[in-house]
C-alpha cells in the first residue's frame, strides 16, 4: 500500500541553524500539507500546497518557514533559523483531492529537537 | 474553546469491551475525520464522515455525527490490546479551507 515517507526520523540542531525536513508524498496525490505537534499538545496545521504554490498557511508559518516541491516527488519544509520553540514532531500529509472530499494521509513524522 | 475537543481525555477498558469517544466542535464543518496515533508515531486515518451523513461504519468502528449539536462519537466495538493508542477528531470547515483542525486527542488503553 502506498504511503507517505519522511526523512530524517529525528533531527537534532542548534538554535539558529537551518533545517530542511523532507517528505515523499503518495505518488498520485496533488495536495500536500505540513503539520506539527509539540510534545503533549494537539496537532497544528502549518501550510497547504497545491499546484506549486501555497494555498493556505497558519499564523505559525511565518517568514522563517518555507516549503518547496523541488522535483516531482519530494516536498520539503525549511526552517531558516530554528528556535527552541520549533522543537516538535513535524508531519507531512498528502491527499489526492482537497480535504473537503478526501482524507489526508500522514507520514510517520520527523522529530525536530532544537538545542 | 477549541475546535475538535475529545471527551473523555483518557479511557482505560478491558479487552472485549466497547470504547466510546466523543468530539465536539464549534464551526460549521464540511467533514469530520478520526485519526489514530500510536505512541510517538504518525497519524493513521480511520474514517471520514461528511456533514450530510449521520452514521458511518468501518469494520469495528462506528462514527456518528450530529451537526445540530456539533458533536461526533467514535465507537470501537470488541476492543483489542492493539487498539491502545491516542485518538483524534479533526474537522474540515466549510468555506474552502483544506486544513484539518485537530482536537487534543484521547488516550485509549485496552488492557489484555
Amino acid at each position: 500500500e502506498p504511503e507517505v515517507t519522511q526523512t530524517p526520523s529525528h533531527q537534532v540542531t542548534q538554535m539558529g541553524q537551518e533545517v530542511i525536513l523532507r517528505c515523499v508524498p503518495i505518488s498520485n496525490h496533488l495536495y500536500f500539507y505540513w503539520y506539527r505537534q509539540i510534545l503533549g499538545q494537539k496537532v497544528e496545521f502549518l501550510v497547504s500546497f497545491y499546484n506549486n504554490e501555497i494555498s493556505e498557511k497558519s499564523e505559525i508559518f511565518d517568514d522563517q518557514f518555507s516549503v518547496e516541491r523541488p522535483d516531482g516527488s519530494n516536498f520539503t519544509l525549511k526552517i531558516r533559523s530554528t528556535k527552541l520553540e520549533d522543537s516538535a514532531m513535524y508531519f507531512c500529509a498528502s491527499s489526492v483531492r482537497p480535504s473537503t472530499y478526501n482524507e489526508q494521509f500522514f507520514g510517520p513524522g520527523t522529530r525536530l529537537t532544537v538545542l | 474553546s477549541q475546535q475538535g475537543e475529545e471527551d473523555p481525555q483518557a479511557l482505560s477498558i478491558q479487552e472485549g469491551e466497547n470504547a466510546t469517544m466523543n468530539c465536539s466542535y464549534k464551526t460549521s464543518i464540511n467533514n469530520l475525520q478520526w485519526y489514530r496515533q500510536n505512541s510517538g508515531r504518525g497519524l493513521v486515518h480511520l474514517i471520514l464522515i461528511r456533514s450530510n451523513e449521520r452514521e458511518k461504519h468501518s469494520g469495528r468502528l462506528r462514527v456518528t455525527l450530529d451537526t445540530s449539536k456539533k458533536s461526533s462519537s467514535l465507537l470501537i466495538t470488541a476492543s483489542r490490546a492493539a487498539d491502545t493508542a491516542s485518538y483524534f477528531c479533526a474537522t474540515v470547515s466549510q468555506g474552502g479551507s483544506e486544513k484539518l483542525v485537530f482536537g487534543k486527542g484521547m488516550k485509549l488503553t485496552v488492557n489484555p
